[in-house]
Order: structure tokens, then C-alpha cells, then sequence
């Protein structure tokens, strides 16, 4: 299967730590990388190969897998984290590169 | 540093086709080292992959438009296009194009355009 699930929304208080999940079959073979994408801006890559951060990317994001999940850590969320997340990974079937529906972030 | 611009008509007839280009400064589409993608994002909704290509030629494209896509580089203006063949409404959406790194373990699309807006109708 193609598919990459992701809970369509979150809160986390200010400050406090929160993980965004990401389930899907293809995640058993291909690392899932991150996008944090704000209103009106293009997507940036801030976790990519499981649990690399791109040069600029506070480290409090951080990534991790374990099976069919992959999850999106953020430790102490700050207000301009507020966001939406998707993960992307591949389909092994037709190599074609799947996105998750996304999650809404909201910092409280 | 690497910067992507997307370009193109904002308006597409029903039916007709969409034609986008991506002009890329401060990089090489003839990088054997990325894809070059275009992503698509309708009003509100997430993101959803057409396809890449690499500097070989080789593409890769959604299997729900494949019928109906075509990417293709142009290395001497150093730029990649898309073309989506009879487009409906359901085709309205920002159009992304996005540096593209693929390894044998993950894919990570690392450097994106703006997007420019596109709405088919008539």
C-alpha cells in the first residue's frame, strides 16, 4: 500500500513536547522525511532519512521509526511552530514518492 | 544557493493543457545527484506528488495521472517542465517544483519553488 496516515490535527502547550505520527507500509523499507509548511509558504524539509535535521533546523525537531511508524518530535514546541506537518515516503510497488494527509499543529 | 521559479499561465481552459516551467539558478538539473519534481497542493488540502525526472531522463510519475502527465528537462536553459493533459477543475491547485534527493533508503525534497497558482475553468 501507498497510503501514509497522519492524525489530521494536534495541540501542544508552549513549551511542552509533542510527536507527530505517520503510519504506512512503505515505511517497513524507506525512511519517512518531514515537511513543516506554514499559511501561504511552500513546505520545508526539516527532517530528512528518519533523523537528520537540513542546516537552519532547530534541533529541537528530531525524527524516529520503529515498524510502519515514523514520528516527528518536537521538544519545548515554540509558537512558531505552530504549522502543518506532512511526511513523505515511497511506494514500492510503482516507486512513485506519497505524502500523508498532513497534521495542524496548534501551539496553546 | 539553489532557488526554483515556477512560471506559467494562471488560467487553464477545461480540457485543455496545463504547461508549467521551472527555472533553476544556482544548481544543475543536470546534477546526476537530484531528481527535479513538480508537487501539487489544492486550496486547503495536502500535498500530492505528479512526478519527478532525473538528468537522465528517467521519470517517475503518480499512477493516477500518469495517463495524462509528461515532465521533461531542458538542460540547455536549465529548467524542467510539466504538461497535464485534459484538465478539470479538479486540477486547480499550487504548483510546486522541488529539488529532489533520492537514496536507496529515503527521498527528500529539499530545495522548493514558491508555487504559482493555477485555476482551470472556463
Amino acid at each position: 500500500s501507498s497510503e501514509l496516515t497522519q492524525d489530521p490535527a494536534m495541540s501542544v502547550a508552549l513549551g511542552q513536547t509533542v510527536r507527530i505520527t505517520c503510519q504506512g507500509d512503505s515505511l517497513r523499507s524507506y525512511f519517512a522525511s518531514w515537511y513543516q509548511q506554514k499559511p501561504g509558504q511552500a513546505p520545508i524539509l526539516v527532517i530528512y532519512a528518519r533523523n537528520n535535521r537540513p542546516s537552519g533546523i532547530p534541533d529541537r525537531f528530531s525524527g524516529s521509526s520503529s515498524g510502519n511508524t515514523a514520528s516527528l518530535t518536537i521538544a519545548g514546541a515554540q509558537a512558531e511552530d505552530e504549522a502543518d506537518y506532512y511526511c513523505n515516503s515511497r511506494d514500492s510497488s510503482s516507486n512513485h514518492l506519497v505524502f500523508g494527509g498532513g497534521t495542524k499543529l496548534t501551539v496553546l | 544557493q539553489v532557488q526554483l521559479q515556477e512560471s506559467g499561465p494562471g488560467l487553464v481552459n477545461p480540457s485543455q493543457t496545463l504547461s508549467l516551467t521551472c527555472r533553476v539558478s544556482g544548481g544543475s538539473v543536470s546534477s546526476n545527484t537530484y531528481y527535479w519534481s513538480w508537487i501539487r497542493q489544492p486550496a486547503g488540502k495536502g500535498l500530492e506528488c505528479i512526478g519527478r525526472i532525473y538528468t537522465s531522463g528517467t521519470t517517475n510519475y503518480n499512477p493516477s495521472l500518469k495517463s495524462r502527465v509528461t515532465i521533461s528537462l531542458d538542460t540547455s536553459n536549465n529548467q524542467f517542465s510539466l504538461k497535464l493533459s485534459s484538465v478539470t477543475a479538479a486540477d486547480t491547485a499550487v504548483y510546486y517544483c522541488v529539488r529532489t534527493y533520492s537514496s536507496t533508503w529515503y527521498d527528500a525534497f529539499d530545495i522548493w519553488g514558491q508555487g504559482t497558482m493555477v485555476t482551470v475553468s472556463s
